[in-house]
């Protein structure tokens, strides 16, 4: 199964590029990788997600090696906004189990000017 | 559209209690799912439905859970009796792709059993 190890925090200035990196070194062959972000007192909100090498959107960008052991969410220039947990999350719908489709502890984000 | 929507947002039950959770998906995601949260151990995965059929529910934490979608812009998460462990905050998410497009949570039910 593929369990993701991640930073339990890490801390910023406002402005700074942040890289958070994800361990999932039992991945699967059909297995995604997707990124959420949970800001207190809601739902975990879907950032972005890959299969291999790089993907971007506005938000974010998603870095993802040849071995797919690992990958890096890469937030550019954060603000005091961006102050969240940050989850990996590895799996295959349909055809995963619900163990696979279980999120990690996360990673805290702090911000501060 | 409006999201996916829970009710209620804040539940406090009394311990035996039954408790019954709703949401109603974003119209069109065939994918369905209820996760729980807790501090101490962070956002399980208790049942996910595809077409409203339950496909995996080996996340139940045991026979005083269950959950239903009768129809595919209703489900129904029941804890009978619940019990003061029970307490957490409960999501529903739902998708028309996992795979490509994640999920997309409600904003969950806080239940308290006291």
């Amino acid at each position: 199964l593929a369990k993701t190890t991640q930073p339990i925090s890490m801390d910023s200035y406002e402005g700074q590029e942040v890289n958070i990196t994800c361990s999932h070194n039992n991945i699967a062959t059909n297995d995604y990788i997707t990124w959420y972000q949970q800001f207190p007192s809601q739902g975990p909100r879907f950032i972005i997600q890959g299969y291999k090498t790089k993907v971007t959107n506005e938000v974010a960008s998603l870095f993802i090696p040849a071995d797919r052991k690992s990958s890096t969410l890469s937030l550019p220039r954060v603000s005091l906004s961006d102050t969240a947990v940050y989850y990996c999350l590895v799996g295959d719908v349909p055809a995963g189990t619900a163990s696979k489709l279980t999120f990690g502890t996360g990673t805290r984000l702090q911000v501060t000017l | 559209d409006a999201g996916v929507i829970q009710s209620p947002r804040h539940e406090v039950t009394e311990m035996g209690q039954e408790v019954t959770l709703r949401c109603k998906p974003i119209s069109g995601h065939d994918y369905l799912f209820w996760y729980r949260q807790t501090m101490m151990r962070g956002l399980e995965l208790l049942i996910y439905f595809n077409n409203n059929v339950p496909i995996d529910d080996s996340g139940m934490p045991e026979d005083r859970f269950s959950a239903k979608m009768p129809n595919a812009s209703f489900s129904t998460l029941k804890i009978q009796p619940s019990e003061p462990r029970d307490s957490a905050v409960y999501f529903c998410a739902s998708s028309f792709d996992p795979a490509r497009y994640g999920y997309t949570f409600g904003s969950g039910t806080r239940l308290t059993v006291v």
